[in-house]
């Protein structure tokens, strides 16, 4: 089916480890968004790309870094992870002026 | 800075009744959007407010735009439990920086 689809759905990883979180979308819409979505906080942006090769960070990219080689996917690096991040990880897509979509989530646990 | 605040963050109420959650943000905007959350699940969204004085309803919510006061409100009438979930907005500097900024959310919680 058509869609955002986000990998792995549920991680568990050691501290210090690189983690990548896979985020592919079958609509080819130029905007992608990553989020993460901490309790007390909502929804914080990490990284947005207006279309391929362009990327800028959010609200809270420390310790994380995008790449988008290709219009339908937008992978989430954590260099050396840290349990700060914790989190569930939203990736989204929309095209200009319309509304956004998100993925499932991906559950991570950094121990 | 973009700042998008909620208000309330928490929401207890009886099935039945009105409330209003608002949502303030501090920038000029393009576009608000209303999402709707269930708990371990992902976003869904519920409205997309493009101007000013803009008005959309779906069933027992209504959104608001206000883009001089920039104030969004999603109005919720006579409550039933099925619409407990947690309510975002987020705003959309679309052709200026392009971020979508979300607020912390309201968690609505409708008692029988």
């Amino acid at each position: 089916d058509a869609g955002i689809t986000q990998s792995p759905r549920y991680k568990i990883t050691e501290t210090g480890r690189q983690v990548t979180l896979m985020c592919h979308q079958t609509w080819s819409h130029s905007y992608m968004f990553w989020y993460r979505q901490d309790l007390g906080h909502g929804l914080r942006l990490i990284y947005y790309s207006a279309a391929a090769d362009i990327t800028d960070k959010g609200e809270v990219p420390d310790g994380y870094v995008v790449s988008r080689s290709k219009t339908e996917n937008f992978p989430l690096t954590l260099e050396s992870a840290t349990r700060s991040q914790t989190s569930v990880y939203f990736c989204a897509s929309k095209l200009s002026g319309n509304t956004i979509y998100f993925g499932e989530g991906s559950w991570l646990t950094v121990v | 800075e973009l700042k998008v605040e909620q208000n309330p963050l928490f929401l207890s109420m009886q099935e039945g009744k009105n409330y209003t959650i608002y949502c303030n943000y501090s920038t000029t905007s393009d576009r608000l959007y209303w999402y709707r959350q269930d708990p371990g699940k992902s976003l869904e969204s519920l409205f997309v407010l493009l101007s000013n004085g803009a008005v959309k309803q779906e069933g027992r919510l209504m959104a608001s735009l206000d883009t001089k006061a920039r104030l969004s409100t999603l109005h919720i009438t006579a409550a039933v439990h099925d619409l407990s979930a947690t309510y975002f907005c987020a705003v959309d500097r679309l052709g200026r920086d392009d971020k979508i900024i979300f607020g912390k959310g309201t968690r609505l919680h409708i008692l029988p």
